[in-house]
């Protein structure tokens, strides 16, 4: 089961442009976690967000959650040719032990 | 360096046979996980262990088998049993089971049915 939906799917932007990725999850979570993804590699951790922090900052990202709405954003800013990948959110559900992971957003950066 | 090694990145198989994908992390890592990623699907989780000698079955575990006899390995074997093996693999490991902590991902295998 994937508890976690990205939207949109796919998003095109320029460089210096802001790029922001939503994600919907089903479950009560213990966290919820971003991660990037270069084509045809390993997924790399982005940040983690736990279940009672409403918003959180690394570098150019920031990450909100809404655990009301079952909901997060990742936001990118003044995004980079090099931030061009793909991006998912995972949930670690309350009584699970394994994250969760949804389809992801691909997004490109073209400068 | 400490880190995750999956091997080998581009694997072929057979119509038949059975194959097995190495994992090996020497992070100290209590937990180790395996998913199936497709085009679109994101990602699935096969199997996962949490501890030496244990191991519990994910989403999408038939045709596929594991074992955890030691901390440091995880290999995962795709059986004929399992009708379309043609994916990307990914080995993740972390701390602890409970996902309270970031999972490290090793670079994948590529499985393709010939």
């Amino acid at each position: 089961s994937q508890q976690g939906e990205e939207d949109p799917q796919a998003l095109s932007i320029q460089e210096g442009e802001n790029a922001t990725m939503n994600c919907s999850y089903k479950t009560s979570i213990n966290n919820l976690q971003w991660y990037r993804q270069n084509s045809g590699r390993g997924l790399v951790h982005l940040i983690l967000i736990r279940s009672n922090e409403r918003e959180k900052h690394s570098g150019r990202l920031r990450v909100t959650l809404d655990t009301s709405k079952k909901s997060s954003s990742l936001l990118i800013t003044a995004s980079r040719a090099a931030d061009t990948a793909s991006y998912f959110c995972a949930t670690a559900p309350e009584a699970g032990t394994a994250l969760i992971f949804g389809k992801g957003t691909t997004l490109s950066v073209s400068s | 360096d400490g880190g995750i090694t999956q091997s080998p990145k581009y694997l072929f198989r057979k119509e038949g046979q059975n194959v097995t994908l190495s994992c090996e992390q020497n992070l100290n890592h209590d937990a180790m996980y395996w998913y199936r990623q497709d085009p679109g699907q994101g990602l699935r989780l096969i199997y996962y262990s949490q501890i030496v000698n244990d191991f519990q079955k994910g989403d999408i575990a038939e045709g596929y088998s594991v074992s955890r006899e030691k901390k440091e390995s995880f290999p995962l074997t795709v059986t004929s049993a399992q009708k379309n093996p043609t994916a990307f693999y990914l080995c993740a490991s972390s701390i602890q089971g409970a996902m309270n902590t970031e999972a490290f991902f090793g670079q994948g295998t590529r499985l393709t049915v010939v």
